[in-house]
């Protein structure tokens, strides 16, 4: 299995709204990683866990709080959004990252987010 | 400032013809990687080029890496309508493994 799957594929919310975007992959990668992606723009990197724990935020706001609760899953709680962080969230997975070198990565096909 | 820049933006080009398309980026790397996306999907791992490798091939596709020079090429050959998508380059920085950043990318149609 090669996959990775996020859920839902759309969100719509609204400003005051809580929600979550969820991610799962069964090929026992230990990373696992968030990108933001806006229309005709390159995926930005949010976070990325590595064997389960927190090793990149790249300077997020707050009103976006990742969880890895084990190292199949990785959710985005999302909270007081923004209408401009409407974008593609996609989630990703490698086998390992350490300073070396991280291989390549695995995306699943997205959470569409649409903030109202 | 962006990391990697991407040449050129938007490239059309004929079925059967070859698509070469470049990367640019400004600090050491661990690795560079290709990655193909279809409007509005995931994406899509191509290849793998290591700072100490200079060309790699894999199927259709040749990437080369000049370190010196921080670039790096794409060409697919004999290019198919179902090669239309954007092609991003992702540079991975040097003893920041897992810090994997895009380039801008080049949307590539090909024309039956």
């Amino acid at each position: 299995d090669t996959e990775v799957t996020q859920t839902p594929k759309h969100l719509v919310m609204g400003m005051t709204n809580k929600k979550s975007l969820k991610c799962e992959q069964h090929m026992g990668h230990r990373a696992m990683y968030w990108y933001k992606q806006k229309a005709k723009k390159p995926p930005e990197l949010m976070f990325v866990y590595s064997y389960e724990k927190l090793s990149i935020n790249e300077s997020v706001p707050s009103r976006f709080s990742p969880e890895c609760p084990n190292s199949s899953l990785l959710n985005l709680h999302l909270h007081a959004l923004q209408p401009e962080d409407s974008a593609l969230y996609l989630c990703a997975s490698s086998q390992e990252s350490d300073l070396r070198g991280t291989g390549e990565l695995f995306f699943g096909e997205g959470s569409r987010l649409t903030v109202l | 400032s962006q990391q990697g820049e991407e040449d050129p933006q938007a490239l059309s080009i004929q079925e059967g013809e070859n698509a070469t398309m470049n990367c640019s980026y400004k600090t050491s790397i661990n690795n560079l990687q290709w990655y193909r996306q279809n409007s509005g999907r995931g994406l899509v791992h191509l290849i793998l080029i290591r700072s100490n490798e200079r060309e790699k091939h894999s199927g259709r596709l040749r990437v080369t890496l000049d370190t010196s020079k921080k670039s790096s090429s794409l060409l697919i050959t004999a290019s198919r309508a179902a090669d239309t998508a954007s092609y991003f380059c992702a540079t991975e920085l040097y003893n920041q493994g897992g810090k994997l950043i895009f380039g801008q990318g080049t949307e590539l149609s090909v024309k039956p």
